[in-house]
C-alpha cells in the first residue's frame, strides 16, 4: 500500500533560519513522484517542488530543496532564509504509475510556524 | 488560463438538504479528483476521474456523487447533508497518468452543515 507520514505535527524556526520538514513514504513501485505543497491560512494549495524516483539530483526551487534519500524512503522539504509568510501547513504527497497510478496519496501535514 | 475554479467559495446547508459543487478546469486535463479537508487534517479522496464518462471512488464516498459529463466539468452532489460532511472540499487536477504530473487545486469550498 502507499503510504506518506509527516511526523512532525508542528514545527518553529526563527525567521532567517533554515528548516527541515520530514517525509518519508512507503511503495513498492519503483517509479514515482514526491511533490510538497503549502496551505497558508488562507486555504489554497501551492504546489512547491517536485522530486522523481529517478532524479539523481536533489530538487531545488529557489529557497526550496528536497533532501532525497531513496534508500531511506525519505524526501524532506528544506526551507533556508525562512520568512514570516512560509508559516502554513506542508502536505508531502506521492504518485505512483502501479494501479493506484491515478491517485495521489497525502501525508498528514506539519504546521510551520515562522517566529519574528 | 483561470486554472481549477471552484463555486460556491462558502455554503451553509442545513441538514438533509442537497446541493452540487462546481468544478471547471480550463487545462484540457484528463484527470480530476475531489478531496474533503477536515479542521487540522490531511486531505482525504472522495472520487476521482480518469476522463469524461469514466468515474470512481476515493476513499470516503458515502454520501456523494459524481459525473463528468464533460472534460472541463466535474460536479461533486451531496444528497442529504450530514453534519459529519462538514468541511472544505477541494477539487484538483492532472494532466495525465504520468507520475511526474503535479496536480492543481481549484480554491476550495468551505461547507457547514447545520
Amino acid at each position: 500500500a502507499q503510504k506518506i507520514t509527516q511526523t512532525q505535527p508542528g514545527m518553529f524556526v526563527q525567521e532567517k533560519e533554515a528548516v527541515t520538514l520530514d517525509c518519508t513514504y512507503d511503495t513498492s513501485d519503483q517509479s514515482y513522484g514526491l511533490f510538497w505543497y503549502k496551505q497558508p491560512s488562507s486555504g489554497e494549495m501551492i504546489f512547491l517542488i517536485y522530486q522523481g524516483s529517478y532524479d539523481e539530483q536533489n530538487a531545488t526551487e529557489g529557497r526550496y530543496s528536497l533532501n532525497f534519500q531513496k534508500a531511506r524512503k525519505s524526501a524532506n522539504l528544506v526551507i533556508s532564509a525562512s520568512q514570516l509568510g512560509d508559516s502554513a501547513m506542508y502536505f508531502c504527497a506521492m504518485r505512483t504509475l502501479g494501479d493506484y497510478g491515478q491517485n495521489f496519496v497525502f501525508g498528514p501535514g506539519t504546521r510551520l510556524s515562522v517566529l519574528p | 488560463n483561470a486554472g481549477v475554479t471552484q463555486t460556491p467559495k462558502f455554503r451553509i446547508l442545513k441538514i438533509g438538504q442537497s446541493m452540487t459543487l462546481q468544478c471547471t478546469q480550463d487545462m484540457n486535463h484528463n484527470y480530476m479528483y475531489w478531496y474533503r479537508q477536515d479542521p487540522g487534517m490531511g486531505l482525504k479522496l472522495i472520487y476521482y476521474s480518469v476522463g469524461a464518462g469514466i468515474t470512481d471512488k476515493g476513499e470516503v464516498p458515502n454520501g456523494y456523487n459524481v459525473s463528468r459529463s464533460t472534460t472541463e466539468d466535474f460536479p461533486l452532489r451531496l444528497e442529504l447533508a450530514a453534519p459529519s460532511q462538514t468541511s472544505v472540499y477541494f477539487c484538483a487536477s492532472t494532466r495525465d497518468r504520468v507520475y511526474a504530473d503535479t496536480q492543481y487545486f481549484g480554491p476550495g469550498t468551505r461547507l457547514t452543515v447545520l
